[in-house]
């Protein structure tokens, strides 16, 4: 079975420009995380979703930040504009439920903002 | 709210070594407590989990019972590899809240 897919893998670009980062759930489950991962600042929740719906997006850390869940498999980050200090690897994991279970993460999008 | 604490790395350890990495929770209720690990360039994945008090998890020859006396879930393993080196992570959950990580620590296995 695939896993939790990401895309891109790897993203540069430069300050100011919009970046949108992607994520394919594994079928059938309906809980979707972002997280931001950093050296100085750990891994950070950054908002969840239940049944496509944003429970808690709390870590999202300024209105330069949005994500959506269009339909129940997929989800966007979307970054405008983006600031160096945006830079980072980008995760997100799926969960069966509320998400009170194992997370499945994917392989991460790492940002580079010139 | 709930939180986990874990040891801070980075743990350095000889081929063949033992293991311990603390992790202790404070939480509501009775949660259920996780190990997750990161090899390098890569996502988190689990490593084992426990549901109730004085389970124990294992997997890959890492242990962690989950102690209510003591509000802990340490991982164990009896002699590290040096495919072991990777950062860890303690994490638990609520009836009705998703996952919280503690910090992570990293270990690194020399031959």
């Amino acid at each position: 079975d695939a896993g939790v897919i990401q895309s891109p893998r790897h993203e540069v670009t430069e300050m100011g420009q919009e970046v949108t980062l992607r994520c394919k759930l594994i079928s059938g489950h309906n809980s979707l995380f972002w997280y931001r991962q950093t050296m100085m600042r750990g891994l950070e929740l950054l908002i969840y979703f239940n049944n496509n719906v944003p429970i808690d997006d709390s870590g999202m850390p300024e209105d330069r930040f949005s994500a959506k869940m269009p339909n129940a498999s997929f989800s966007t980050l979307k970054i405008q504009p983006s600031e160096p200090r945006d830079s980072a690897v980008y995760f997100c994991a799926s969960a069966m439920g509320q998400g009170t279970d194992t997370q499945y993460f994917g392989p991460g999008t790492r940002l580079t903002v010139l | 709210g709930d939180s986990v604490t874990q040891m801070e790395g980075p743990v350095t350890l000889s081929e063949e070594a033992f293991l311990t990495i603390n992790c202790t929770y404070t939480a509501t209720g009775y949660p259920s407590l996780f190990w997750y690990v990161q090899y390098p360039g890569e996502g988190l994945q689990l490593l084992l989990k426990a549901t109730k008090a004085d389970d124990k998890g294992s997997n890959k020859g890492f242990e962690a019972t989950y102690r209510k006396e003591t509000t802990s879930f340490h991982l164990e393993k009896g002699s590290v590899q040096v495919s072991d080196s990777a950062v860890y992570f303690c994490a638990l959950s609520g009836r009705n809240t998703p996952l919280v990580f503690g910090k992570g620590t990293r270990l690194s296995v020399i031959a």
